[in-house]
């Protein structure tokens, strides 16, 4: 079993909807739990960057912790076809600079 | 001010061959790793650099690996005799000793025939 699972996709959702990215863990050390995008032929970019359990918004971008799931979300509401990319999840247990292990990212089209 | 860069963008090479690639981090950053990304799977961590030493290279998946660092800046990877299943994207990503976050560069695209 994989450390962290995420959905592959790809996900395709109209322009305006809502949008939800999950990833799961397995390893209850995880602590700092990120969010990247990914375009096409481009290195990924972090978006979010949360602690805690609860939620932390950001414009569009609301990023959400269940440590005690060992779930975590990311919502895009009112989704524009700028935000057609790859979605990774990312997940570190210590402060410091240690190894991110990633989820396997979901593919992410929003249609016009 | 500038990104993490690396070079080449793409890289074809024939198996047998050895590859060098290269990335430069971003100014001041003490930390730098090296991942690689296959086709459809998630970023797979294969060395860690903080300054000029490696204190994790736990991720390299074999001997024909190698990676360097001088100065705290440049990195190198190495892959001698290369393999088809060496294809993928090598992202390289720096980042400051006091914080988590990673700037990743744009990747190099490795295609070994």
């Amino acid at each position: 079993q994989k450390e962290v699972e995420q959905d592959p996709g790809p996900l395709s959702v109209p322009e305006g909807a809502i949008v939800s990215l999950n990833c799961t863990y397995s390893n209850s050390a995880f602590q700092y739990f990120m969010w990247y995008r990914q375009y096409s032929r481009k290195g990924p970019e972090l978006l979010m960057y949360t602690y805690s359990s609860g939620n932390k918004e950001d414009g569009r971008f609301t990023a959400q912790v269940d440590k005690s799931s060992k779930y975590i979300s990311l919502f895009i509401r009112d989704s524009q076809p700028s935000d057609s990319a790859t979605y990774l999840c990312a997940m570190i247990s210590n402060f410091g600079n240690e190894k991110l292990t990633f989820g396997t990212g979901t593919r992410l089209t929003i249609i016009p | 001010g500038a990104g993490v860069s690396q070079s080449p963008s793409n890289k074809v090479t024939e198996k047998g061959k050895d590859v060098e690639l290269r990335c430069d981090p971003i100014s001041g950053h003490t930390a730098l790793y090296w991942y690689r990304q296959r086709l459809g799977q998630g970023l797979e961590f294969l060395i860690y650099f903080q300054g000029n030493s490696a204190p994790d290279k736990s991720g390299l998946p074999s001997d024909r690996f190698s990676a360097e660092r001088t100065g705290e800046s440049v990195s190198t990877l190495t892959i001698q005799r290369t393999q088809q299943e060496d294809s993928a994207v090598y992202l390289c990503a720096s980042s400051l000793v006091e914080t988590d976050t990673q700037y990743f560069g744009p990747g190099t695209r490795l295609t070994v025939l």
